[in-house]
């Protein structure tokens, strides 16, 4: 129980486009999830938490603008990566919460050119 | 605020050997404490997590932690390795049922033969 999966695993765009990362809880229903970055060979460091229902709150220095997010459902949150560029190319990934723990998805690997 | 401290940003170790991962964590608050197991280019995976109770807590693939609140520890061991325990390791704290996660740095094993 408690699989999170991700969407897609990796992608390559160009500067400039948009990219949409969905995050999904498979066997649970989570009305909190969580978007984190990852920069090679570095800890976790969470972007936002994502409410089903209401906004998603952000972290400080986390560009709301830039990495929208929307939890549409009880088992679906979604980060848009707007206007790409080179320096947002990293490791995303999203947990969901349940039973007193955040489970996390495999990780989005996104490279912008 | 709360933060965790992993002292050892890599510990080597010979296969069958044991092993102790370190993790230090400062909170005015009761919390919760997680380990974590990355494998190259995934996700986080869940290994063990202390909530309440016993403070000897068993995880998955042989690890077992042990919380220590007097020396506010939550140290990681496992009485023998393998080499697909080559992974980064993640100690996490989450203040008692705010869900957001705090991570230390990570501790990469390296097991070799």
């Amino acid at each position: 129980g408690a699989v999170v999966s991700q969407h897609p695993s990796r992608v390559i765009c160009k500067s400039g486009t948009s990219v949409k990362i969905e995050c999904r809880s498979l066997d649970f229903q989570a009305t909190t999830m969580f978007w984190y970055r990852q920069f090679p060979k570095k800890s976790l460091m969470l972007m936002a938490t994502s409410n089903e229902g209401s906004k998603a709150t952000y972290e400080q220095g986390v560009e709301k603008d830039k990495f929208l997010i929307n939890h549409a459902s009880l088992t679906l949150s979604t980060l848009t990566v707007t206007s790409a560029h080179p320096e947002d190319s990293s490791f995303y990934i999203c947990s969901a919460w349940t039973q007193e723990t955040q489970y996390f998805g495999p990780g989005t690997r996104l490279l912008v050119l | 605020a709360q933060s965790v401290t992993q002292l050892d940003s890599q510990v080597p170790v010979f296969e069958e050997a044991p092993v102790e991962l370190r993790c230090n964590y400062s909170s005015s608050v009761s919390v919760y404490l997680f380990w974590y197991v990355q494998y190259p280019n995934q996700g986080l995976q869940l290994l063990l997590k202390y909530l309440s109770g016993s403070t000897l807590v068993k995880g998955i693939n042989g690890f077992e932690a042990e919380f220590n609140k007097s020396q506010t520890s939550f140290h990681l061991r496992k009485p023998s390795v393998h080499i697909s325990d080559t992974a980064e390791y993640f100690c996490a704290v989450e203040n008692t049922g705010f869900q957001k996660l705090v991570f230390g740095t990570g501790t990469r094993l390296l097991v070799s033969p």
